[in-house]
């Protein structure tokens, strides 16, 4: 099975910061990754697919890149109702998702 | 607007069974392909399986295979998912979501949870 590693699991930032978290599948999945949002006690929300569009209605300080085996999902400028946990989750054989990214207030 | 309502919150004993409802509105379930993922107390996600339209039938991931039942009503719009021989590693949120199959898939809308709760 191909394992995701997110990273890091948790950081801490401030309004305004820009933030990166990575996702690095253990074999390629070309450009099979997407990125969903989630916050205390709510389904998740996804905001990118295919590694790099932007689901209809997410800010677009939202954005993602990435190809084979090295993915990054980067909040250009961080708002308050951006902290919560991030999962990258890949569809190129079955679907796995990473362990998350929890992002929290600095 | 598409929305997944699922059925309230279970408390089951180790070894029971459990089934979670998750209905369909604002389209109607022949037109989509659900899935179910869980999430144990501040674990990650977890994906369980779901329908796949190319193929006709239902995919299972290898970890629950042979425990996990899902199954559709299209008269009522509504998918199920039976969990048997619980355990107290089954205690998590059990989410619906519609995936969508472009080259890979992804998951476009989620139902609220439901919490199953395994205790003696």
């Amino acid at each position: 099975d191909i394992q995701m590693t997110q990273s890091p699991s948790s950081l801490s930032a401030s309004v305004g910061d820009r933030v990166t978290i990575t996702c690095r599948p253990s074999q390629s999945i070309t450009r099979y990754l997407n990125w969903y949002q989630q916050k205390p006690g709510k389904a998740p929300k996804l905001l990118i697919y295919e590694a790099s569009t932007l689901q209809d209605g997410v800010p677009s300080r939202f954005s993602g890149s990435g190809f084979g085996t090295d993915f990054t999902l980067t909040i250009s400028s961080l708002q308050p109702e951006d902290f919560a946990t991030y999962y990258c989750q890949q569809s190129y054989k079955t679907l796995v998702f990473g362990g998350g990214t929890k992002v929290d207030i600095k | 607007q598409v929305q997944l309502v699922q059925s309230g919150a279970e408390v089951k004993k180790p070894g029971a069974s459990v089934k979670v409802s998750c209905r369909v509105t604002g389209y109607t379930l022949s037109e989509s392909a659900m899935h179910w993922v869980r999430q144990a107390p501040g674990k990650a996600l977890e994906w369980m399986g779901g329908f796949d339209p190319e193929d006709g039938e239902t995919v299972y991931s290898q970890n629950f295979q042979g425990r996990v039942t899902m199954t559709e009503d299209t008269s009522t719009d509504t998918a199920y998912m039976e969990v048997s021989s619980l355990t107290s590693e089954d205690t998590a949120v059990y989410y619906c979501a519609t995936a969508i199959f472009t080259s890979g898939w992804y998951f476009d809308s989620w139902g609220q949870g439901t919490l199953v709760t395994v205790s003696s």
